[in-house]
């Protein structure tokens, strides 16, 4: 088993849409969860961080972690072509330094 | 704030030859710094962790002695490709941590050995 999990897809919404990442961890020391975003040749690119169980909500983007079953996601609502990206989940242990990835989401939004 | 810069942005070079890949944070002091390898639709390789002062921690496969790292100062760290060849063929991005966990990537530095 992965130490973090994530369907490859590719996933298409339609604009307008939420579109809906999930991602799974193993570790249940894991602290800290995080979501970047990366353009297909550029780098990865911070789009939130969630540490506590619950919803945070930034913009558009909004994260959910449920340490129980060791599940985060992040949803993004009005989805728009330009959201078009890979969507990789990074989880932290506790007390690490270094963060695991995992496959990354292609995500594809359909004008 | 949290910008962190790479330089080459694209590199090529011969089979045989050395390259030194510069990463800098630019408006913050970096406690640590790491390097990834990501291959062609593959996801990020961890390749080592490094911080200011210290030697650098490599991770399992990856040859220290092929791939030197030096963290100088807080705000820079470079990683040298010694005697590169084809296979290192590859995408470098460096990252730094301002905050205990939270990383920033840096562009991203195409290799491509001939």
């Amino acid at each position: 088993q992965k130490e973090v999990e994530q369907n490859s897809g590719p996933l298409s919404v339609p604009e307008g849409a939420i579109a809906s990442l999930n991602c799974t961890y193993s570790d249940r020391g894991s602290q800290s969860f995080f979501w970047y975003r990366q353009y297909s040749g550029k780098s990865p690119e911070l789009i939130m961080f969630i540490y506590s169980n619950g919803d945070k909500e930034d913009g558009r983007f909004t994260a959910q972690l449920n340490k129980a079953s060791q599940y985060v996601s992040l949803l993004i609502r009005d989805s728009q072509p330009s959201d078009s990206a890979t969507y990789l989940c990074a989880v932290l242990r506790e007390g690490a330094q270094k963060l695991v990835f995992g496959q990354g989401t292609r995500l594809t939004i359909n004008p | 704030g949290a910008v962190v810069s790479q330089h080459p942005s694209w590199v090529i070079c011969k089979s045989g030859t050395s390259v030194k890949i510069e990463c800098r944070s630019l408006d913050f002091q970096a406690t640590t710094m790491f390097w990834y390898r990501q291959f062609p639709k593959q996801s990020l390789m961890l390749m080592a962790t490094s911080n200011e002062g210290s030697k650098a921690t490599y991770e399992q496969g990856v040859e220290k002695d092929k791939f030197l790292i030096n963290h100088a100062s807080l705000t820079l760290s470079t990683l040298t490709v010694t005697s590169a060849h084809p296979e290192d063929s590859s995408f470098y991005i460096c990252s730094a941590s301002r905050e205990v966990d939270t990383q920033y990537f840096g562009p991203g530095t195409r290799l491509t050995v001939l």
